[in-house]
């Protein structure tokens, strides 16, 4: 059974930094890429960033662009996502997925890590 | 950025009807497009890839179609289960990026 597992979400406050993990299960992680999607409070979704199975592309949406890293250890079968720079707006809960085969169609998804930025 | 628009954001429906679901593009993008259903309190769950290409362990009552801008995804006899929000997501070009969502709700 295919299983994504976030982690590491939490209350901070405006300006300071946060790391989430995403841990996978059930599959070759190596083999696909990944995102992290995140969703506000009653809000819809809203793609954050990609990496490619072997790191080698990475794209970031525009709004974190700058603040947020994406990466991954294969070896350990886990995404990250370094979040710098936080501000209110990212208040979210952040998914990781799993793109199923070419394109970006995320066919797994986890449960979610919840980040609140506040002062 | 490609803006994804759907429509109704609401629909009231009654167990049993028929319903579809409506996702605009704001250029055309071929059949870059996929449905997810959310139900409340859950995570995001691929129904269709590609506009119209079936997802295994998916319900057959869950069916899309459209290309170029205009796409819809078609629900034949809602059953209790489908009641929850449904969003479109394009992967023609990035960023990637998903509509504001439908809310099937019940009648």
């Amino acid at each position: 059974e295919v299983q994504l597992v976030e982690s590491g979400g939490g209350l901070v406050q405006p300006g300071r930094s946060l790391k989430l993990s995403c841990v996978a299960s059930g599959f070759t992680f190596s083999n696909y890429g990944m995102n992290w999607i995140r969703q506000a409070p009653g809000k819809g979704l809203e793609w954050v960033a990609y990496i490619s199975s072997g790191s080698s592309y990475i794209y970031y949406a525009e709004t974190v662009k700058g603040r947020f890293t994406i990466s991954r250890d294969n070896a350990k079968n886990t995404l990250y996502l370094q979040m710098t720079s936080l501000r209110s707006e990212d208040t979210a809960l952040y998914y990781c997925a799993r793109l199923g085969g070419p394109g970006y169609v995320m066919d797994a998804w986890g449960q979610g890590a919840s980040v609140t930025v506040s002062s | 950025d490609i803006v994804l628009t759907q429509s109704p954001a609401t629909l009231s429906v009654t167990p049993g009807e028929s319903v579809s679901l409506s996702c605009r593009a704001s250029q055309g993008i071929s059949t870059s497009i996929h449905w997810y259903q959310q139900k409340s309190n859950e995570s995001p769950r691929l129904l269709i890839k590609y506009a119209s290409q079936s997802i295994s362990g998916i319900p057959s009552r869950f069916s899309g179609s459209g290309s170029g801008t205009d796409f819809t995804l078609s629900i034949n006899r809602v059953e209790s289960e489908d009641f929850s929000v449904y969003y479109c997501q394009q992967s023609y070009s990035l960023p990637l990026t998903f509509g504001s969502g439908t809310k099937l709700e019940i009648k």
